[in-house]
C-alpha cells in the first residue's frame, strides 16, 4: 500500500496561474482532507471530502480556491489566478471513514508551492 | 477560542538528557489531543493520542485539564528524536487545530 499520495512534491507558479494539486487517498480511504501550512505557523484546515461530496469547507478562502473527490480519480484542489500568499505547503491526508481525527490521519507528503 | 500553543520554535538537548515538549490548548468542550512528529524527509506521522494514554518511542503525554496542557516527555533523548513535533487538538470528529511545531534537536 502506496499510502496517501501527493504530487507533485513541489510547484511553482507565476502569479495570475493556476494551481492543481492532486491527492491519491490509501487504498479503500474515502474521505480526504486538505491543511494548508503557512510558512512558520501551524497546519489549518481547508476542505474535508467525501467521494462527490464536499462535508465541510469552512476552511476554504471563499475566493479563487476549489476542491472536487471524484468518483474516480484523485481528490483536486484548485487554485485559480495564484498569488504571493497562496505560497505555502499543502497537506492531504485520509481515513477510511468519518472522525479519522479519533484514530488519526494518514498524511501525504505535501505539496509546497512557490509563487513567483 | 479553540487554539493550541507551542512555546518553542525550537529545542536543544544532548543526548540522555530529558526531553520535554510544551503544548497548551484553549477549548471549550472535553478535548482530544494529539501529537504528531515529522522526521526530516518523512510524512506527517501520529505519534500518539491521549485518550489511548499509550508510549511510543519512549514518549508520554498526560493531559492536565487543571493547566490546559498536554506535554509530550521522554526521560532519556535519542539522537533518532530529532525532528518536528506538532501538538494538535481534535475540533470535531474530522478537524484538527494544530500549533506552529517545535523542530527537536538532539546533540551527539
Amino acid at each position: 500500500n502506496a499510502g496517501v499520495m501527493q504530487n507533485p512534491r513541489h510547484l511553482v507558479r507565476r502569479r495570475g496561474q493556476e494551481a492543481r494539486l492532486r491527492c491519491s487517498p490509501m487504498k479503500g480511504h474515502s474521505h480526504v482532507y486538505w491543511y494548508r501550512q503557512l510558512p512558520e505557523e501551524g497546519l489549518k484546515f481547508m476542505v474535508y471530502l467525501q467521494k462527490e461530496n464536499i462535508i465541510d469547507e469552512s476552511g476554504m478562502p471563499k475566493e479563487r480556491f476549489s476542491a472536487e473527490f471524484p468518483k474516480e480519480g484523485p481528490s483536486i484542489l484548485r487554485i485559480q489566478q495564484v498569488v504571493r500568499g497562496d505560497s505555502a505547503a499543502y497537506f492531504c491526508a485520509s481515513s477510511p471513514r468519518g472522525g479519522g481525527v479519533s484514530y488519526g490521519y494518514t498524511f501525504g507528503s505535501g505539496t509546497r508551492l512557490t509563487v513567483v | 477560542a479553540q487554539r493550541v500553543t507551542q512555546p518553542e520554535k525550537l529545542l536543544s538537548v544532548f543526548k540522555g538528557a530529558p526531553v520535554e515538549l510544551k503544548c497548551n490548548y484553549s477549548y471549550s468542550g472535553s478535548p482530544e489531543l494529539f501529537w504528531y512528529v515529522q522526521y526530516s524527509r518523512q510524512r506527517l506521522q501520529l505519534l500518539l493520542r491521549h485518550i489511548s494514554r499509550e508510549s511510543i518511542k519512549g514518549f508520554t503525554a498526560d493531559l492536565n485539564k487543571g493547566e490546559t496542557s498536554f506535554h509530550l516527555k521522554k526521560p532519556f533523548a535519542q539522537e533518532e528524536d530529532s525532528a518536528m513535533y506538532y501538538c494538535a487538538l481534535g475540533d470535531s470528529n474530522y478537524q484538527l487545530i494544530w500549533g506552529a511545531g517545535t523542530k527537536l534537536i538532539i546533540k551527539p
